[in-house]
């Protein structure tokens, strides 16, 4: 199995409510990654968990706390958001090599 | 932190045409620098890769050069066809579990 599945594949939401975005992998990487991508923009690293540990946060407002439950799983919360946060996002693993493999994205929409 | 600027960033070229994208680094600690495809809609995918210790990888009709002491890299694309249109970031980051840095992305347009 060589996917990182990302459910769910499109959300939209009001600033008040709460929900979540999750991923999964089952190819053994010991890394997991949430990036978030705005139109026509590259891939902005958010969170980074190495052996299920917060290793890098890239000062990310907390409206959006991150989750790994176990190596396999990652989960990413949203709370509050706002408009602007309206965008695809991404998750990604790997080994500590440091080719990633994405999922398909979750695309969200903040009404 | 490393910064990594990509060149062009719009590309057109006729099919068979070759097509050539270059990206620089900042961070002389970066050792990983792979390429990604990204069709509209689509994630990213890597299509090559290249590691310090080397200078030039092939793969078909990719082909990625690496420059340390310059630090710049670039991607070679030969025979080009129209499934090639997408758009590409180059990406520099430290062996590891680090922090991938993209350039801004490239969209190439083969023509027929």
């Amino acid at each position: 199995d060589t996917e990182v599945t990302q459910t769910p594949k499109h959300l939209v939401m009001g600033m008040t409510n709460k929900k979540s975005l999750k991923c999964e992998q089952h190819m053994g990487h010991r890394a997991m990654y949430w990036y978030k991508q705005k139109a026509k923009k590259p891939p902005e690293l958010m969170f980074v968990y190495s052996y299920e540990k917060l290793s890098i946060n890239e000062s990310v407002p907390s409206r959006f706390s991150p989750e790994c439950p176990n190596s396999s799983l990652l989960n990413l919360h949203l709370h509050a958001l706002q408009p602007e946060d309206s965008a695809l996002y991404l998750c990604a693993s790997s080994w500590n090599t440091g080719e990633l493999f994405f999922g398909e994205g979750s695309r969200l929409t903040v009404l | 932190g490393e910064n990594v600027e990509q060149h062009p960033s719009t590309l057109s070229v006729q099919e068979g045409d070759s097509a050539v994208i270059k990206c620089t680094y900042s961070d002389s600690a970066s050792n990983y620098f792979p390429w990604y495809k990204q069709e509209l809609g689509k994630r990213p995918q890597l299509i090559i890769d290249i590691r310090s210790n080397v200078g030039e990888k092939k793969d078909q009709r990719i082909a990625v050069t690496l420059n340390k002491t310059a630090k710049h890299f670039s991607l070679h694309i030969t025979e080009t066809q129209p499934e090639d249109s997408a758009v590409y970031f180059c990406a520099a980051s430290i062996t590891g579990f680090q922090k991938l840095v993209f350039g801004t992305g490239t969209r190439l347009l083969v023509s027929p």
